[in-house]
């Protein structure tokens, strides 16, 4: 069936290093994903997103990459800091505007 | 910077009570956006509005759940008859279009408890 996931459900880094939060997917029509950030008590929050057209796309610290052969998104945190501890969510952007959110992995930062 | 607020932040009501969850959209705004979020699962779609009407709706938005823009600035979720298992955090999200690549700005949710 059509899915959004994550393969980990946390991920545990030491300040300063880099993360990498992964995602599958398994429509092979989506063609636009977006990554969420949501922390205790808030809503998710736009990070990055990337078209179906791109490989990689990159932000302030941050970086999505998108493997359509395998149909494989990550999203990588350079120099994760305390302030990123949060769950992020991959989401699936489809043809209606309605986002199609993946499980979430929850990203702790050790001092 | 504008952002979409949502009141009330904590809802607590009686199983088979009514509740309205209140949104205000960001202000040049033309699409919202309703999803929920139960605790510790993930972020699930309800309903998407535009121009006074719904445009796609998922299973989970069935006929105890109405949505509303009493107003020029007001965007309601309404459920009729509460369950047990509505209780969630419940998302508004607006965007400016409804292009592929428009980002949808999220508010911080109301936590809705149905005793």
């Amino acid at each position: 069936g059509e899915s959004v996931g994550l393969h980990l459900p946390t991920l545990s880094v030491q300040e300063g290093d880099n993360s990498i939060i992964n995602c599958a997917y398994s429509n092979s029509a989506s063609d636009y994903f977006i990554w969420y950030k949501q922390e205790s008590g808030k809503g998710p929050q736009f990070i990055i997103d990337i078209r179906s057209n791109m490989d990689k796309r990159q932000g302030q610290r941050v970086t999505v990459l998108l493997n359509k052969t395998v149909k494989h998104l990550s999203l990588q945190i350079a120099a994760t800091q305390p302030g990123d501890s949060a769950v992020y969510f991959c989401a699936e952007r489809r043809s209606q505007g309605n986002l199609i959110f993946g499980k979430g992995t929850k990203l702790s930062v050790k001092p | 910077e504008p952002e979409v607020t949502q009141t009330p932040s904590h809802q607590v009501t009686q199983m088979g009570q009514e509740v309205i969850l209140r949104c205000v959209p960001i202000s040049n705004h033309l699409y919202f956006y309703w999803y929920r979020q139960i605790l510790g699962q993930k972020v699930e779609f309800l309903v998407s509005f535009y121009n006074n009407e719904i445009s796609e709706k998922s299973e989970i938005f069935d006929d105890q759940f109405s949505v509303e823009r009493p107003d020029g600035s007001n965007f309601t979720l309404k459920i009729r008859s509460t369950k047990l298992e509505d209780s969630a955090m419940y998302f508004c999200a607006s965007s400016e279009t409804k292009g592929l690549a428009d980002t949808q700005y999220f508010g911080p949710g109301t936590r809705l408890t149905v005793l």
